[in-house]
């Protein structure tokens, strides 16, 4: 069965400190892999796109890493800020159907503490 | 920022009543969606299509139907809401990619709508 599991479910950390979020999958077969933000009544907002070949992508503060053998992603945090406060989601495409179904996590509550 | 639209944000209905929730996006892309989004959940596609007169079912059953006769326009609509459909509902967007064209087909999410049905 294809899952998306994302640890932790909650967080909480200080402002500036760095934290780092964890998604292990296992879709097939496998297209992408996505990390977005989703705000408090909000849509999700794509923050870095990995395919297979990639194990690293960056978008400002975030950094996320793809283990495509292993099946696991992290999204890292650096120097977090108040604004970080939001659900992350990572999503996984596959090539299996015509559609490239998305299979959605549950997503990780970030909250960041002044 | 994604140039896609839903309206209303907010919608508090009683049992029984017809509703249309609004998604309109301004960027041309022929692949639309709608999610069923629970507090704490994941998203699951209910609707989604490739274009004009498509429309297809998603992976959760869902009471409702949707439309697709522009291809920037997709309302979904419920015939008689019931306290069952309270939920937010997020309706997104994609460029119609190929094999071998991943990057294309990010999805472009809406604010969504937050329907209560009482």
């Amino acid at each position: 069965k294809n899952q998306v599991e994302q640890s932790p479910q909650s967080l909480i950390i200080l402002e500036g400190k760095n934290c780092t979020l964890q998604c292990n999958y296992t879709v097939s077969p496998f297209s992408n892999l996505r990390w977005y933000k989703q705000d408090t009544g909000r849509g999700p907002v794509s923050l870095t796109i990995m395919t297979f070949s990639e194990n690293t992508k960056s978008n400002g503060r975030y950094t996320a890493t793809l283990d495509a053998d292993t099946k696991q992603s992290s999204l890292h945090i650096t120097a977090s800020q108040l604004s970080d406060s939001a659900s992350y989601i990572c999503v996984v495409s596959d090539r299996g159907s015509t559609l490239g179904r998305l299979y959605f996590g549950r997503g990780t509550q970030l909250t960041v503490w002044p | 920022e994604a140039d896609i639209y839903q309206t209303p944000r907010y919608l508090v209905i009683g049992t029984g009543k017809k509703i249309t929730l609004e998604c309109s996006q301004t960027m041309g892309h022929d692949k639309m969606y709608w999610y069923q989004q629970d507090p704490g959940m994941e998203l699951h596609l209910i609707h989604y299509s490739y274009g004009v007169n498509s429309t297809e079912k998603g992976d959760l059953s869902s009471e409702s139907t949707v439309s697709r006769i522009r291809t920037e326009h997709f309302p979904l609509t419920l015939e008689s809401a019931r306290p069952s459909h309270t939920s937010q509902y997020l309706c997104a967007s994609s460029e119609l990619g190929g094999e071998g064209q991943p990057h294309t087909d990010t999805q472009y999410f809406g604010p969504g709508t937050r329907l209560t049905v009482l």
